[in-house]
């Protein structure tokens, strides 16, 4: 148990749905972050939140859209994905961004249909 | 080009025996190396984190070492057991002044055969 929890575990979603995925942390940090990992490649940094405010954005398509309502809380809406969105979708906080030691949450296994 | 590049892609072991993964990466400027530890379905956990004046670093079983001249890493585990079955990522952080980066590379599968 890290201190980072998500839901739901496992999604499975057709390309025309709407869904969320749930991070929240329990360590009191002020760093949140969003990351995907596809099979055979490394992990891929979507969004870093500092402070309830995003700092980074990699390049990440309009179809995923994080929110961070308060420091222990992310979001990631998904609307209209596509099959090659299928991953594993991690969370990590971290207190401070710069080179901190960042704390991973157990992951939503998301398949598109 | 920042990268972070492990070998071997995956291990295969009996448990008892040693074994040890390697690391090399062209990030700059270099502020840290972390090993994770990623159990199938899971996210990872942090084994050992390292700094350019730290060459050797242990946490348990697991020994890791790190070469800033030459930009490698190592991580050693000794007398493997089966729950060391995992995924282990080496991830090298670092960046110029109110920057940073997290290059992670794609890590190692180990599997310890009973």
């Amino acid at each position: 148990e890290t201190g980072v929890t998500q839901t739901p575990r496992h999604l499975v979603m057709g390309m025309t749905n709407k869904k969320s995925l749930k991070c929240e942390q329990h360590l009191g940090h002020n760093a949140m972050y969003w990351y995907k990992q596809s099979a055979k490649k490394p992990l891929e940094l979507m969004f870093v939140y500092s402070l309830e405010e995003r700092v980074e954005n990699n390049s990440v398509p309009s179809r995923f859209s994080p929110e961070c309502p308060n420091s222990s809380h992310l979001f990631l809406h998904l609307h209209t994905l596509q099959p090659e969105d299928s991953a594993l979708y991690l969370c990590a906080s971290s207190q401070g961004i710069v080179s901190n030691e960042q704390f991973f949450g157990p992951g939503t296994r998301l398949t598109v249909l | 080009k920042n990268q972070v590049e492990q070998s071997p892609q995956s291990l295969i072991i009996l448990e008892g025996k040693n074994c040890t993964l390697q690391c090399n990466y062209t990030v700059s400027p270099f502020s840290n190396l972390r090993w994770y530890k990623q159990d199938t379905g899971r996210g990872p956990v942090s084994l050992t984190i390292m700094t350019f004046s730290e060459n050797t670093k242990s946490n348990g079983r697991y020994t890791a070492t790190l070469d800033a001249d030459t930009k490698q890493s190592s991580l050693h585990i000794t007398a493997s057991q089966l729950s060391d079955s995992a995924s282990y990522i080496c991830v090298v952080s670092g960046g110029t002044s109110g920057t940073y980066k997290y290059i992670f590379g794609t890590g190692t599968r180990l599997k310890v055969l009973a």
